[in-house]
């Protein structure tokens, strides 16, 4: 089993819906969660930074941490044809300075005008 | 401000030659880190540096490959006698030192192994 678990998709919507992405992970050392935006022949691009449990929002995007259940996800309300992009999730640990984070597959989303 | 440049962003190489790719990171990030991204994977931690040093490198596959950053922040990444296994996208990317702070990433050297 990897650390991180994401479905890979592709997931395809149309405009105006809701989008709900999911990440699974195990490492119970995991404190600080993250999503990223990635656009073809682009690099990651940061969305959300969340530390421990609970949501943040973000404009059109709120992001839930539930540790109980190793459990994150982003949500997408009112998407846009310009939100299609590869959404990763990203996660690292608690220790004291940085530590690399592990990211997931990535989900792959498509908004359809 | 700028962001964190990375170059060549397209290279092609045959079986068994050196490349050295550069990334050039967000002034005043101390710290660097190299990822590699295949296709339909998320990026995977290559090496880590906390100003001059390699805090961490357990993410290098093997002795091919090695980086460097010898003033603090250009790095450059470097691959001996390439593999087409290694053909990849090359990622880098810079942070303010410290707790888990978030990276910013540069768009990726495209390596191409023939």
């Amino acid at each position: 089993q990897k650390e991180v678990e994401q479905d890979p998709g592709p997931l395809s919507v149309p405009e105006g819906a809701i989008v709900s992405l999911n990440c699974t992970y195990s490492n119970s050392a995991f404190q600080y969660f993250m999503w990223y935006r990635q656009y073809s022949r682009k690099g990651p691009e940061l969305l959300m930074y969340t530390y421990s449990s609970g949501n943040k929002e973000d404009g059109r995007f709120t992001a839930q941490v539930d540790k109980s259940s190793k459990y994150i996800s982003l949500f997408i309300r009112d998407s846009q044809p310009s939100d299609s992009a590869t959404y990763l999730c990203a996660m690292s640990g608690r220790n004291s300075g940085n530590t690399p984070l592990v990211f997931g597959k990535g989900t792959r989303l498509s908004v359809i005008a | 401000g700028a962001g964190v440049s990375q170059t060549p962003s397209n290279k092609v190489t045959e079986k068994g030659k050196y490349v050295e790719l550069r990334c050039d990171p967000i002034s005043g990030h101390t710290a660097l880190y190299w990822y590699r991204q295949s296709l339909g994977q998320g990026p995977e931690f290559l090496i880590y540096f906390q100003g001059t040093g390699a805090a961490d490198d357990s993410g290098l596959p093997n002795d091919r490959f090695f980086a460097v950053r010898p003033e603090g922040s250009v790095s450059t990444l470097k691959i001996q006698r390439t593999e087409r296994g290694d053909s990849a996208v090359y990622l880098c990317a810079s942070s303010v030192a410290g707790n888990n702070s978030p990276l910013h990433f540069g768009n990726g050297t495209r390596l191409t192994v023939t």
